[in-house]
C-alpha cells in the first residue's frame, strides 16, 4: 500500500545551520508529495509541494524536489531560524476509491536554538 | 483569506458520551476530509467527501458517523466515546473534484478529551 517514511526526530540545530529531513515513499501510479509544518498548539499548514517526478516545490526558504528514481522527496533549508522550530510532516497524495487521501509520515520535530 | 473552520476548538467529554464536531471549509471548496491524530502519531485519515457524498472511508470506527450537508459542512459524530478517542481532530478542505494534485487546507483542529 501507499506510505511514507520520514526520518525520525528530534533534530536539534543551531540557527544558520543547513537542515536536511528525509523523506522517502511508496506508492502506486502517479502520487503528488507535500511537506506540512505543525506549529506548537496549532494545526497542519502546507509548507510545500509537488506534482509530479523533477519537480521542485519552495516556500519560505524550504525545498524539496521530487525524485521518482529514488522515490524520495527530502526537505532542506540552507539556513534555519528560531521560527522554524515546529514537527514536519512529508505526505502523499494518492487515490485510492474515490478521493484522494493524505499518507502521513510520523513526523519530525525540529527545534532550532539561537 | 478564508481558512477552514472547526468548532469547537476543545471539547472533554466522559466516557460513553456523544460529541459532534463540525467543520466548514473554505468557500468554494466541495471536499471535506477527517483525520485524527493522536498524541504523539501522525494524522490518520479518517472519511471524506465529496459533493455531499461519502467518497472514500479509512480507518473510521463503527461508533463515528459523518455526513456533509447542502452548505458544505461537515460533522462528524462520535458515539460511546472512549478513552482512546482523545485526540485532535482535523477538517481539511479542496476544490473541485479531489484531485490528486489538490491541496488540502486544515482547519486548527479540535481537540477532544474523554475521562
Amino acid at each position: 500500500g501507499d506510505s511514507v517514511t520520514q526520518m525520525e526526530g528530534p533534530v536539534t540545530l543551531s540557527e544558520e545551520a543547513f537542515l536536511t529531513i528525509n523523506c522517502t515513499y511508496t506508492a502506486t501510479g502517479y502520487p503528488s508529495l507535500f511537506w506540512y509544518v505543525q506549529y506548537p498548539g496549532e494545526g497542519l499548514q502546507l509548507l510545500l509541494k509537488a506534482t509530479k517526478a523533477d519537480d521542485k516545490g519552495s516556500n519560505k526558504g524550504f525545498e524539496a524536489t521530487y525524485r521518482k528514481e529514488t522515490t524520495s522527496f527530502h526537505l532542506e533549508k540552507g539556513s534555519v531560524q528560531v521560527s522554524d522550530s515546529a514537527v514536519y510532516f512529508c505526505a502523499l497524495s494518492a487515490r485510492q476509491t474515490g478521493a484522494n487521501n493524505l499518507f502521513f509520515g510520523t513526523g519530525t520535530r525540529l527545534t532550532v536554538i539561537p | 483569506a478564508a481558512g477552514v473552520i472547526q468548532s469547537p476548538r476543545h471539547l472533554i467529554k466522559e466516557k460513553r458520551e456523544t460529541a459532534t464536531l463540525k467543520c466548514y471549509p473554505i468557500p468554494r471548496h466541495d471536499t471535506v476530509y477527517w483525520y485524527q491524530q493522536g498524541p504523539g502519531q501522525d494524522p490518520q485519515f479518517l472519511i471524506s467527501f465529496y459533493e455531499k457524498m461519502q467518497s472514500d472511508k479509512g480507518s473510521i470506527p463503527d461508533r463515528f458517523s459523518a455526513q456533509q450537508f447542502s452548505d458544505y459542512h461537515s460533522e462528524l459524530n462520535m458515539s460511546s466515546l472512549e478513552l482512546g478517542d482523545s485526540a485532535l481532530y482535523f477538517c481539511a478542505s479542496s476544490p473541485g473534484q479531489a484531485r490528486v494534485t489538490d491541496t488540502q487546507y486544515f482547519g486548527p483542529g479540535t481537540r477532544l478529551t474523554v475521562l
